[in-house]
């Protein structure tokens, strides 16, 4: 079955200070792309980073990082030197193919984030 | 720019009521996407076109339709909703189908049906 999975309903961290939020995947197919967003109070859903199954080296952006592991299914977001702003919700998506060439942006349940002053 | 646009931003609708939904993209996007997101879940796609051709229909009731007018626009048309049918409804664009591409989420419009 292919699904994502964030085990971390919610998460606190301290201003200034980096966080990991973490994201696993299932899918036998080996052609895929993993997405992560982030969703503030307002609705929006933020592009935040991306990362292809053959990307041989860890995405960045800015003070985004994702920690790519192929052979563990793992796709943790790093956000460095944490920023009140950076309280929102964040999603873990796994975009693929599927038979009969449909395609699929699958979301895990979301990790919320809240940054303390 | 990696801007989606969706009005209206709020809609109260009643069961019998019929209206629109439009969003609006000018990046050149080829692949549109509709989702609906309820409260603390993740979105749900409900439809894909691509090249302003209906790709994907996950099985969404009828009275939601949707409609690509040209490149840019996507509409979705909501005629005769149930209270339940009450979400965020988000759209999305992107460079092209297929996993290798990002897709760029607008703001989304927060409806309710009463």
């Amino acid at each position: 079955a292919q699904k994502i999975t964030q085990t971390q309903p919610g998460m606190f961290v301290q201003e200034k200070e980096a966080v990991t939020l973490d994201c696993t995947y299932d899918t036998s197919d080996p052609s895929y792309g993993l997405f992560w967003y982030k969703q503030p109070s307002s609705g929006e859903m933020i592009f935040l980073i991306y990362q292809g199954s053959y990307d041989q080296q860890n995405a960045t952006e800015g003070r985004y990082s994702l920690n790519f592991q192929k052979a563990r299914k793992s796709a943790n977001l790093v956000i460095s030197a944490s920023q009140l702003g950076d309280s929102a919700m964040y999603f873990c998506a796994m975009r693929l193919l599927t038979q009969g060439g449909s395609e699929k942006l699958v979301f895990g349940k979301g990790t919320k984030l809240t940054v303390n002053p | 720019d990696t801007e989606v646009t969706q009005t209206p931003k709020h809609l109260v609708m009643g069961m019998t009521n019929k209206k629109s939904l439009k969003c609006e993209q000018h990046m050149g996007h080829r692949a549109m996407y509709w989702y609906k997101q309820k409260a603390k879940k993740p979105p749900e796609l409900m439809f894909v076109y691509s090249y302003e051709k209906l790709s994907i229909n996950e099985s969404v009731p009828s009275r939601f339709s949707p409609e690509c007018p040209n490149s840019s626009l996507l509409n979705l048309h909501l005629h005769a909703l149930q209270p339940e049918d009450s979400a965020l409804y988000l759209c999305a664009s992107s460079q092209e189908r297929g996993v290798l591409y990002e897709q760029y989420f607008g703001p989304g419009t927060r409806l309710t049906v009463t």
